[in-house]
């Protein structure tokens, strides 16, 4: 059982839809993460938010437009993607500051783009 | 800019066997950590083993131990008595100590093991 979870597992969308990506942690955590991971590619930090306030955009396109109204909770909007999008979301959390502050991730959402 | 690299993109190995997986990586940083997940078929990121930098002492965890060498950035992973539940992908990451922002992890392309009878 995680401790962090992510819905939908799989999604398949055209390229005008618009659809979510949904996060949430029961950890007592106050970060989140969006990683992209995309095959044969090291993973991708995409956004962070630390204390619910976005901290980082590692220059993700603004077709993706993330959310983040409480520390437990976190979204991906998507709306006109690519096909070159398809691949694994994953949402990590972890606590902000500290020493042992390693991430906790969730189970990832399947992305594909047709 | 940090760099990770995994030089394997597969590996194979016989259940209670050993072996090691390598990680390469770079920066000019003095003090930072370097992690490896493995990720199962089930997709979740799992930490198996972490190391600080500026200990000297090699990190170990059960069946998981790991062979640091600062000076020539390496940072293997050697697990012990495989088992088929090892079978996953492994990930190697570098995050730098003095960021505020905890998990800006620099991941390598990941090491697919598997494990065979």
């Amino acid at each position: 059982e995680t401790g962090v979870t992510q819905t939908p597992r799989h999604l398949v969308m055209g390229m005008t839809n618009k659809k979510s990506l949904k996060c949430e942690q029961h950890l007592g955590h106050n970060a989140m993460y969006w990683y992209k991971q995309s095959a044969k590619k090291p993973l991708e930090l995409m956004f962070v938010y630390n204390f619910k306030e976005q901290t980082e955009n590692n220059s993700v396109p603004s077709r993706f437009s993330p959310e983040c109204p409480n520390s437990s909770h976190l979204f991906l909007h998507l709306h006109t993607l690519q096909p070159e999008d398809s691949a694994l979301y994953l949402c990590a959390s972890s606590q902000a500051r500290g020493v042992f502050t390693e991430a906790f991730f969730g189970q990832g959402t399947r992305l594909t783009v047709v | 800019a940090q760099t990770v690299t995994q030089s394997q993109p597969e590996m194979s190995v016989q259940e209670a066997e050993t072996v090691t997986l390598s990680c390469t990586y770079d920066t000019s940083e003095s003090d930072y950590y370097l992690f490896w997940y493995k990720q199962p078929p089930s997709r979740q990121m799992i930490l198996v083993i972490r190391q600080e930098a500026y200990k000297q002492q090699n990190a170990t965890e059960n069946r998981f131990s790991v062979n640091f060498q600062k000076a020539a950035k390496s940072f293997s992973l050697k697990i012990s008595d495989s088992q088929l539940g090892d079978a996953a992908m492994y990930f190697c990451a570098y995050r730098s100590r003095n960021t505020g922002t905890a998990s800006k992890l620099t991941f390598g392309t990941g090491t697919r093991l598997q494990v065979t009878l």
